[in-house]
């Protein structure tokens, strides 16, 4: 089936920790779109590719790093400088950047600081 | 700044209800408007869609309507089930910002049996 994986479904991460939350499409989707959801507050958008290798800062891209190397994959890790990284994660895709295209999300990754 | 604000932040209604979910937007200029389902814990479901031009959306159920001028969108849903429990969000993409969601808080709604 055609769809948008997130892996691993929970990931815990030390204090001084890098982890790396992987993103997979198979719909042949040109975007792909890392958001952040806390308890309260709307989805808040950490970073975006509309091409591979190439990716643009979100609204609150500080603590976080990307690659665009396949069409197909997008991780983000989340390094020792994100102070507060505790949240769900959403993956999304999109046919192409921009335009009238609808969005399609993953399953989420929950991130707990041990 | 696009700013979404969905009214009302939770409901609960009677299995059986028909009911309404409201959203609105600060700047009209936008690509389209998208209704998304969120089950707790869970990714989001794409709903409807709704492009720019476009007035209205149905999809079994639910019918999503649009004015742009006004800055409003409203999610119908008609003979609420207990299954239609969950969070609903709504999105607009911007013209501006290269295409990228803007969502509002949601819409926690709970159907009781």
């Amino acid at each position: 089936d055609g769809g948008i994986t997130q892996s691993p479904k929970y990931l815990f991460r030390k204090e001084g920790q890098n982890v790396t939350l992987s993103c997979e499409q198979n719909l042949n989707h040109d975007a792909m779109y890392w958001y952040r959801q806390d308890p309260g507050q709307g989805l808040r958008l950490i970073y975006y590719s509309q091409i591979v290798n190439d990716f643009q800062k979100g609204d609150i891209a500080e603590g976080y790093s990307v690659s665009r190397e396949k069409k197909e994959s997008f991780p983000l890790t989340v390094t020792s400088a994100q102070k507060n990284p505790t949240a769900f994660y959403l993956c999304a895709s999109s046919p192409r950047q921009g335009g009238f295209a609808e969005a399609f999300f993953g399953q989420g990754t929950r991130l707990t600081v041990v | 700044k696009q700013e979404v604000t969905q009214i009302p932040a939770a409901l609960s209604v009677p299995e059986g209800e028909n009911l309404v979910l409201n959203c609105s937007f600060t700047d009209s200029a936008i690509y389209n408007l998208q209704w998304f389902r969120q089950d707790p814990g869970k990714g989001l479901t794409s709903l409807l869609l709704i492009q720019s031009s476009q007035r209205e959306q149905t999809s079994g159920r639910l019918n999503a309507s649009l004015d742009k001028s006004s800055g409003r969108s409203t999610l119908y849903i008609a003979a609420s089930q207990p299954g239609d429990s969950a969070t609903y969000l709504c999105a607009v993409k911007n013209g501006g910002s290269q295409g990228n969601l803007i969502f509002g808080k949601g819409t926690k709604l709970s159907v009781k049996p």
